[in-house]
């Protein structure tokens, strides 16, 4: 499968821990995005990376989130000290870099805070 | 900025009948305009993307959509709604020229009666 994978797919977890999650875009893709989806809702963009600089974050992304893409290949998107609102569809999404806007999706992370 | 508003969060049709989810956006400058289908534990498909050529753009699986500037609008529709269209259906848009991100709606969940 040559798509764009994310790992895991679910994680639960207790308010107050750590947790990470891997995206690995589509191999030429330049571009690599990450969007949180909760209950009822659209994705919402976070933060966006061209090759390995981090071009833009949103006012979603606080300071306990923190994403990396090290050698423009993979991602990791760090959430430090989980609250219960920080439970949602995290998702990944990449893009040749062409600027028609076209993106193409992981099948996301889901994360419960309990 | 650009955002984007879909009518109804929940739309039912028969099996056959015509299938139309509406989508208005609004952009400082000419969008790119996208819808995108998610299934059940599954990841965003693009279904179908207007990015400045003919105004009526064809996707895949029988989905059409019209862009009309006048209105604001880039409605999706499909003749015969079949049961495998059971899905939630997103509506974007992306700035022409800074296409770094999508603006997602709220979703359109369509239900297909027997």
């Amino acid at each position: 499968d040559t798509g764009v994978s994310q790992d895991p797919r679910h994680k639960i977890t207790k308010r107050g821990q750590n947790v990470t999650f891997r995206c690995d875009p589509i191999s030429e893709h330049n571009r690599l995005y990450w969007y949180r989806q909760t209950l009822g809702q659209g994705p919402e963009f976070l933060t966006y990376f061209q090759n390995e600089a981090q071009l833009e974050k949103s006012r979603l992304l606080s300071d306990r989130f923190s994403a990396e893409r090290p050698k423009g290949s993979f991602s990791t998107l760090e959430i430090q000290r989980t609250e219960q609102g920080d439970s949602a569809m995290y998702l990944c999404a990449s893009s040749l870099g062409r600027d028609t806007g076209e993106l193409f999706f992981g099948e996301g992370s889901r994360l419960t805070v309990l | 900025a650009q955002s984007v508003t879909q009518l109804g969060s929940h739309v039912s049709v028969s099996e056959g009948a015509l299938v139309l989810l509406r989508c208005n956006y609004s952009s400082s400058v000419p969008p790119y305009l996208f819808w995108y289908v998610q299934y059940p534990n599954q990841g965003l498909q693009l279904l179908l993307k207007y990015t400045s050529a003919a105004t009526l753009v064809k996707g895949i699986n029988g989905f059409e959509a019209e862009f009309k500037k006048s209105e604001t609008s880039f409605h999706l529709t499909k003749p015969s709604a079949h049961m495998s269209d059971a899905a939630e259906y997103f509506c974007a848009v992306s700035e022409r020229g800074s296409a770094r991100q999508l603006t997602f709606g709220s979703g359109t969940q369509l239900t297909v009666l027997p």
